[in-house]
């Protein structure tokens, strides 16, 4: 049973267009997060929803809106997608309260390529 | 503002060798520190943390890792390096008792492992 969930595995568009990427888990966690991972492979936080409401949102363009119907769900939309947004994106869980000590429990990732 | 450093892009070491994958880290208040796994293609794999308590932690695949204080650093280690240890290796670091603070990850460091 996969714990996180992410499709598509791969998508691959044009300069402009409008995508989205979908993660679920199954694990009863209350914490969701987006991550980018560049080519470098450094990894940043975007977005970070708890119980549906968005608590952090780093500097990111606003082209780039997450939706948490529920707390098992997290997706990202991508408005005009730019070459620069080239990359790997993770979603995440956690459970998180007051001490924020749990470990993140990451998906395979989405890998974005603009050409 | 908090921070992490992994010195070496790269750590190469021979099967049955000792390893040490090093991190240092910079925060204002308590540390929570953790370490991540990413095989290729896939997403992060937690493999241990510090919250308090002992400084040696052990966690998954035979892993440890030593919270030093006075040198601010949690390097992680294995007595005895297998080839499928091969991967990238990320340090990461949250202020501690802090409820929905970011995680803030090194920059990675690959560990290749030599038969």
């Amino acid at each position: 049973d996969t714990a996180v969930s992410q499709t598509p595995k791969y998508l691959v568009t044009q300069m402009g267009n409008d995508k989205s990427i979908k993660c679920e888990q199954n694990l009863g966690h209350d914490t969701m997060y987006w991550y980018k991972q560049d080519s470098k492979k450094f990894l940043k936080i975007m977005f970070s929803y708890n119980n549906k409401e968005l608590i952090i949102n780093e500097t990111v363009p606003n082209r780039f809106s997450p939706k948490s119907p529920d707390k098992a769900h997290l997706n990202l939309h991508i408005n005009s997608l730019e070459l620069g947004d080239s990359a790997v994106y993770f979603c995440a869980s956690s459970q998180a309260g007051v001490f924020g000590n749990q470990p993140q429990h990451f998906g395979d990732g989405t890998r974005l390529s603009i050409l | 503002a908090q921070s992490v450093a992994q010195p070496e892009d790269q750590v190469n070491v021979a099967e049955g060798n000792p390893l040490t994958v090093k991190c240092t880290y910079s925060v204002s208040g308590n540390p929570y520190l953790f370490w991540y796994v990413q095989y290729p293609n896939r997403g992060l794999q937690f493999l241990l943390k510090y919250i308090t308590g002992d400084n040696l932690v052990k966690g998954s695949y035979g892993f440890e890792a030593e919270f030093n204080k006075s040198q601010t650093s949690f390097h992680l280690k294995k007595p005895s390096a297998l080839v499928s240890d091969s991967a990238l290796y990320f340090c990461a670091v949250r202020v501690g008792n802090s409820g929905y603070s970011t995680l803030t990850f090194g920059k990675g460091t690959m560990l290749l492992v030599s038969p």
